[in-house]
C-alpha cells in the first residue's frame, strides 16, 4: 500500500499562473516532507522541505503547505515559468532517525508559454 | 567533478551477464543509497549505507549485490537479472542525521534483455 500518494499524474498551467501540486500521506509517523524536481535524463533535485512542526515554508517562488490533520501537503509555484516543467516528487521521512525516504509516483507539470 | 556521479549512464545486458553500476559522491556525505525507478511506479529504496555499513536492505533480491568500500563510493553488482529489472537506478547521498536532504545522481538506465 502506498504511503505517499500523488493522485494527479499530470498538471498543465499557463506561464505566470499558479501551479499547485498535491500530495497525501497515510503514515502519521512521517515528520519531515520534501519535494524533488526531476528533468528527463537527470536525477531528482531537492526543491523544498517542511518539518511537521510547521505548516508553511517558503523559498522564493516555491511554497510548501502542510496540513497534518488532513495528512496533506501541497507545493505552490507562483508565478509558474516554462523552466518549471518537470516531474515533481513528494517524499516523506519516517520518524526515528531512519534515512529512508518514501516517495510518491510524481506529477508531471507542464507550464505553457 | 561535483555532486553525485554515476556510471555508466546506460547499460544493456543479457540475463546471464554480470555487470556493476558505480556511484561516487563528492559532497563529503556519509550516507549513500540505491533507488530503483520503474515506469509508473514511485522511487523504491533498495539499500542504505551509513559510514560504509549497510543499514537497510529493502527486501531486494540477491541478484542485486551492493558494495560500499568507503563513504564516497557505492557499487551495485548485477548478475542473472530478469527483464523486469529493467529500470532507472539512482544513487543518492546525504549527511546522516535523520533530516538531511538526499542528493541524487543522474541515474543509470538499465535494460535487461
Amino acid at each position: 500500500d502506498q504511503q505517499v500518494k500523488q493522485n494527479s499524474p499530470s498538471l498543465s498551467v499557463q506561464e505566470g499562473r499558479i501551479s499547485i501540486l498535491n500530495c497525501d500521506y497515510t503514515n502519521s509517523m512521517f515528520d519531515y516532507f520534501l519535494w524533488y524536481k526531476k528533468y528527463p535524463a537527470e536525477g531528482p533535485t531537492f526543491l523544498i522541505s517542511i518539518s511537521s512542526i510547521k505548516d508553511k515554508n517558503e523559498d522564493g517562488r516555491f511554497t510548501v503547505f502542510l496540513n497534518k490533520s488532513a495528512k496533506h501537503l501541497s507545493l505552490h509555484i507562483v508565478p509558474s515559468q516554462p523552466g518549471d516543467s518537470a516531474v515533481y516528487f513528494c517524499a516523506a521521512k519516517i520518524r526515528g532517525g531512519s534515512e529512508k525516504l518514501v516517495f510518491g509516483k510524481g506529477t508531471k507539470l507542464t507550464v505553457n508559454p | 567533478e561535483t555532486g553525485v556521479t554515476q556510471t555508466p549512464r546506460h547499460l544493456v545486458m543479457g540475463m546471464t551477464n554480470k555487470k556493476s553500476l558505480k556511484c561516487e559522491q563528492h559532497l563529503g556525505h556519509n550516507a549513500m543509497y540505491w533507488y530503483k525507478q520503474s515506469a509508473k511506479k514511485p522511487l523504491e529504496l533498495m539499500f542504505v549505507y551509513n559510514f560504509k555499513e549497510q543499514t537497510e536492505n529493502n527486501s531486494v533480491p540477491s541478484r542485486f549485490s551492493p558494495e560500499c568500500p568507503n563513504s564516497s563510493h557505492l557499487f551495485l553488482h548485477l548478475h542473472t537479472l530478469q527483464p523486469e529489472d529493467s529500470a532507472l537506478y539512482l544513487c543518492a547521498s546525504s549527511q546522516s542525521g535523520g533530516r538531511e536532504t538526499q542528493y541524487f545522481g543522474p541515474g543509470t538506465r538499465l535494460l535487461v534483455l
